[in-house]
């Protein structure tokens, strides 16, 4: 069946370095990779997305990059601030299905 | 403004009983989801429904049933608590077209 890993489950890193989390899918009809963000006790909530055509997108602090060969995508974020402590999410959908399959998610601490 | 909720937010049962967990979304979205979240699993999906008179099992289906008698309604019934059903549910509902997920804010459900 399909499957998303995600890595590392734990990330922690000074305010102003960057963070980087790592995707692998195996559906290789996958063909939109959105990245969720969950603060403490919130719902997860779309932060950037990527589309199977498209090898990069970035919005301002956070980008994405995605290898369709390797079935790798990843998100970035730059001068990471303490705001961006939260879980995140990976996730690969076929958008004919829209069956979406989450990684195990990243908790990312950024430290002041 | 369209919005999805969830209730109960929070409940205590016992194992044995029987659940339901409403969600209700005024977008007109066809596809409806409800997923489960535990430490060290993510987000995992335990049904989905494109559309009314429709459902389908996810990876986490055992002990759940939902049904799709509207397009704003889809009730997750956990026919006999277990103690391993203790968790946060999500809710979620998306856009035929892109594929992104809106969120409920949860529900906690404790079995005791």
């Amino acid at each position: 069946g399909e499957n998303v890993e995600q890595h590392p489950s734990t990330l922690s890193v000074q305010e102003g370095d960057s963070a980087v989390i790592k995707c692998t899918y195996s559906d290789s009809a996958s063909n939109y990779f959105p990245w969720y963000k969950q603060e403490l006790g919130k719902r997860p909530q779309l932060i950037i997305d990527i589309r199977s055509n498209v090898g990069e997108k970035k919005d301002q602090r956070i980008a994405v990059t995605l290898n369709k060969t390797a079935k790798h995508f990843s998100l970035h974020i730059t001068e990471t601030q303490p705001e961006d402590s939260a879980v995140y999410f990976c996730a690969a959908i076929n958008t004919g299905g829209f069956k979406t399959i989450f990684g195990a998610g990243t908790r990312l601490f950024v430290k002041a | 403004d369209a919005e999805i909720t969830q209730s109960p937010r929070h409940k205590i049962t016992e194992t044995g009983r029987q659940v339901t967990l409403a969600c209700h979304q005024t977008w007109n979205h066809n596809n409806m989801f409800w997923y489960r979240q535990d430490l060290g699993h993510g987000l995992r999906l335990i049904h989905y429904s494109y559309g009314v008179q429709d459902t389908n099992k996810g990876e986490v289906s055992d002990g759940y049933s939902v049904s799709r008698s509207n397009t704003e309604d889809l009730p997750l019934t956990l026919e006999s608590a277990a103690s391993s059903q203790t968790s946060v549910y999500f809710c979620a509902s998306s856009v035929e077209n892109t594929g992104e997920l809106f969120f409920g804010e949860g529900s906690r459900l404790t079995v005791l």
